[in-house]
């Protein structure tokens, strides 16, 4: 069974840039079965897809934020990671890590709350 | 961008019930629409994929239905775990995109 766990701060300041990483167990972050993605849920509202990361490091990002988005992976620790750059009041969401298959998302990590504020 | 919007946003039905939720995309999607379904405090789990296959597991009371741009969930017989808020997804094209949620609620 794939299962999937974020960490990293839960508080942020504006400017400044959010890191969080996915550990992954029960699969590899280097196979070609999943493209490695990160997901996130404002407070009260809908789901946004923010990109992934597949085999051979290849990324893919939502236009909405690709200039400030970088998806990597750490294959010695089986781990992907997060950084959104220059975060404002309204990038404050629970961040999800998850393994899209075929277009689908079929794991999920549980999320974290990650607000910007000073 | 392929957008996504599903209706109702808000739904009243009690257990036993049997209650639809529609997904309509802004151009054909071929099929490409999974459904999800969240509980509060919890990461959102999936239903269906490929409109009408069933994620193993999920129960046979849920089934997909659709084509082109117009597609429902159905759930039959509700039960209580069934109160939650469900989302439909298009994986046609990049970006991926949700529709708004669908928040079910028991009467």
């Amino acid at each position: 069974q794939v299962q999937l766990q974020e960490s990293g701060p839960g508080l942020v300041k504006p400017s400044e840039t959010l890191s969080l990483t996915c550990n992954v167990s029960g699969a590899s972050v280097s196979s070609k079965t999943y493209y490695w993605s990160w997901i996130r849920q404002p407070p009260g509202k809908g789901l946004e897809w923010i990109g992934y990361i597949y085999y051979g490091g290849s990324t893919s990002y939502n236009p909405s934020l690709k200039s400030r988005v970088t998806i990597s992976e750490d294959s010695s620790k089986n781990q992907f990671s997060l950084q959104l750059t220059s975060v404002t009041a309204a990038d404050t969401a629970v961040y999800y890590c998850a393994g899209l298959y075929h277009g689908h998302f079929d794991y999920w990590g549980q999320g974290t709350l990650v607000t910007a504020s000073s | 961008d392929i957008q996504v919007t599903q209706s109702p946003s808000s739904l009243s039905a009690s257990v036993g019930d049997r209650v639809t939720i529609t997904c309509r995309a802004t151009q054909d999607i071929s099929n490409s629409l999974a459904w999800y379904q969240q509980t509060p405090g919890k990461a959102p789990k999936l239903l269906l994929y490929a409109a009408s296959r069933l994620q193993s597991g999920v129960p046979f009371r849920f089934s997909g239905s659709g084509s082109g741009t117009d597609y429902a969930l159905t759930i039959n017989s509700l039960q209580p775990e069934d109160f939650a808020t469900y989302y439909c997804q298009q994986y046609y094209s990049i970006p991926y995109t949700f529709g708004q949620g669908t928040k079910l609620e028991i009467k």
